[in-house]
C-alpha cells in the first residue's frame, strides 16, 4: 500500500513571498503520478499541478512548481509570489499507473497542509 | 464542478438515525468515489464504484453503505452504526485521463444534533 506524508500541518507566508510545502511518499511502484490539490475555504477541491514519475523535468504551472526527487520519494510544492487567494489547505496525492484507465484511478492523499497568506 | 452535484450542502442527524447523502453526475463517467474528510486527516476513501451494480469498500467503510443502481447516481448512507459521523463528505467521479484523475463535488457537511 502507498502512503503519503505531509509533515507540515500549518504554514504561513507573507504576500508576495515564496513558500515550499513538503510531501514524501512510500511506494514500490515505478510508474505513478503525483498531484497537489488545493482546497480553499469554499471546500472545493482544485487540482493545482501534476507530475508523471517517468518525467525527470519538474512540472510548472504559472506561480506553482514542484521539486520531484524520485529516488528520495519527495514531491514538494513551491508557490512563488504568494497571493491572498492562495490561502487554503493543500493536499499531496499519489496515484499508481494503471493500464485500464479511469475506473481504476484511485488516489491516496496526505493529511494536508494549511497555508495562510498574510497581507 | 458543474458535472457533479452533491446534496444537501448541510445535513443534520439525530442519534440512531440513518441519513443518505446524494451524489449525481451528468458526465457519463463509470467510476465514482466517496471520501470522508476530518480535520488533520486528509481525505479517506469510504467506498468506490467502477460500474453500475458494483462497488467496493475503501479504507473506512464500516458504518456506511452505498448503492449504484444507475450510472448517474451513487448515494451514500451513513448508518447508525457509524459512531462518529460528523465530518465533511466529498463525492468524486473518475475521468478517463490520468492527468486529471478525479473531479470532486462541492461536498456535504454532516453534523450530529
Amino acid at each position: 500500500a502507498q502512503t503519503v506524508t505531509q509533515s507540515q500541518p500549518e504554514m504561513s507566508v507573507q504576500e508576495a513571498e515564496t513558500v515550499t510545502l513538503s510531501c514524501t511518499y512510500d511506494t514500490s511502484e515505478n510508474n505513478y503520478y503525483l498531484f497537489w490539490y488545493k482546497q480553499p475555504p469554499s471546500r472545493q477541491m482544485i487540482l493545482v499541478i501534476r507530475q508523471e514519475a517517468y518525467k525527470q523535468q519538474n512540472a510548472t504551472e504559472n506561480r506553482f512548481s514542484v521539486n520531484f526527487q524520485k529516488a528520495a520519494k519527495s514531491f514538494s510544492l513551491k508557490i512563488s509570489d504568494s497571493q491572498l487567494g492562495d490561502t487554503a489547505m493543500y493536499f499531496c496525492a499519489f496515484m499508481k499507473h494503471v493500464l485500464s484507465g479511469g475506473s481504476n484511478y484511485k488516489l491516496t492523499f496526505g493529511k494536508g497542509t494549511l497555508l495562510t497568506v498574510n497581507p | 464542478d458543474g458535472g457533479i452535484t452533491q446534496s444537501p450542502k448541510y445535513l443534520f442527524r439525530k442519534e440512531g438515525q440513518n441519513v443518505t447523502l446524494s451524489c449525481e453526475q451528468n458526465l457519463n463517467h463509470d467510476a465514482m468515489y466517496w471520501y470522508r474528510q476530518d480535520p488533520g486527516q486528509g481525505l479517506r476513501l469510504i467506498y468506490y464504484s467502477q460500474i453500475v451494480n458494483d462497488f467496493q469498500k475503501g479504507d473506512i467503510a464500516e458504518g456506511y453503505s452505498v448503492s449504484r443502481e444507475k450510472k448517474e447516481s451513487f448515494p451514500l448512507t451513513v448508518t447508525s452504526a457509524q459512531k462518529n459521523p460528523t465530518a465533511f463528505y466529498l463525492c468524486a467521479i473518475g475521468t478517463e485521463y490520468s492527468n486529471q484523475p478525479q473531479h470532486f463535488g462541492d461536498g456535504t457537511r454532516l453534523s450530529i444534533l
